[in-house]
């Protein structure tokens, strides 16, 4: 079945940097773009970034745009989000999620989350 | 950015209740448009995709319509496993954008 597990998430302080993973199993990785979704603390779903199947392109949302930097290693299945100058609002629950194909789209199948607590 | 704007913000039914939850798109976005659930604590589970497409696995009682800027998602017998938080999606562009999110409490 399809499995994507996040790691590398944590508490750090304003300013730091932090690189999340999220490594895939069960489909075939290299076929499927794939996003960052997050989720501050009570609030709801903000889209991050998106990376296409082979990584020839990238968007990102304006809130992390230029901080923010999504890649991924076919060869490994896993996806990348480095996150540099973080800032209290980037506080949150990380989520990796598949497209519907080889672009953007919408989001099939969802990891379990890593949560980013950016404080002093 | 297209902007999502989901209603009611908070919904309290009981189970058998018929259940309609509604998205407005602040422009056309043909049907690049997805629901999605999410319970306390756990990822969103994608539940339609393509406005009324059921996604493989989702129980036959949800229901999604709509197309351009008016969406839907209908549950038509409350289930005790849908006391959830239900968030619409666009896809059409990018930036990609969510609802607010329309949580359905216990009446």
């Amino acid at each position: 079945q399809v499995q994507l597990v996040e790691s590398g998430g944590g508490v750090v302080q304003p300013g730091r940097s932090l690189r999340l993973s999220c490594t895939a199993s069960g489909f075939i990785f290299s076929n499927y773009g794939m996003h960052w979704v997050r989720q501050a603390p009570g609030k709801g779903l903000e889209w991050v970034a998106v990376i296409w199947y082979d990584g020839s392109d990238t968007h990102y949302a304006d809130s992390v745009k230029g901080r923010f930097t999504i890649s991924r290693d076919n060869s490994k299945n896993t996806l990348f989000l480095l996150m540099n100058s973080l800032r209290a609002e980037d506080t949150g629950v990380y989520y990796c999620a598949s497209s519907d194909g080889y672009t953007s789209g919408w989001n099939i199948h969802w990891g379990q989350g890593t949560l980013v607590t950016v404080s002093s | 950015d297209i902007q999502m704007t989901q209603s009611p913000s908070t919904l309290a039914a009981s189970v058998g209740d018929r259940v309609t939850i509604t998205c407005r798109a602040s422009q056309s976005i043909s049907n690049w448009f997805a629901w999605y659930q999410q319970k306390p604590g756990k990822a969103p589970k994608l539940l339609i995709y393509k406005a009324s497409s059921l996604e493989s696995g989702v129980p036959s009682r949800f229901s999604g319509s709509g197309s351009g800027t008016e969406f839907t998602l209908t549950i038509s017998s409350l289930q005790p496993d849908d006391f959830a938080t239900y968030y619409c999606q666009q896809y059409q562009s990018i930036p990609l954008t969510f609802g607010g999110g329309t949580k359905v409490e216990i009446k």
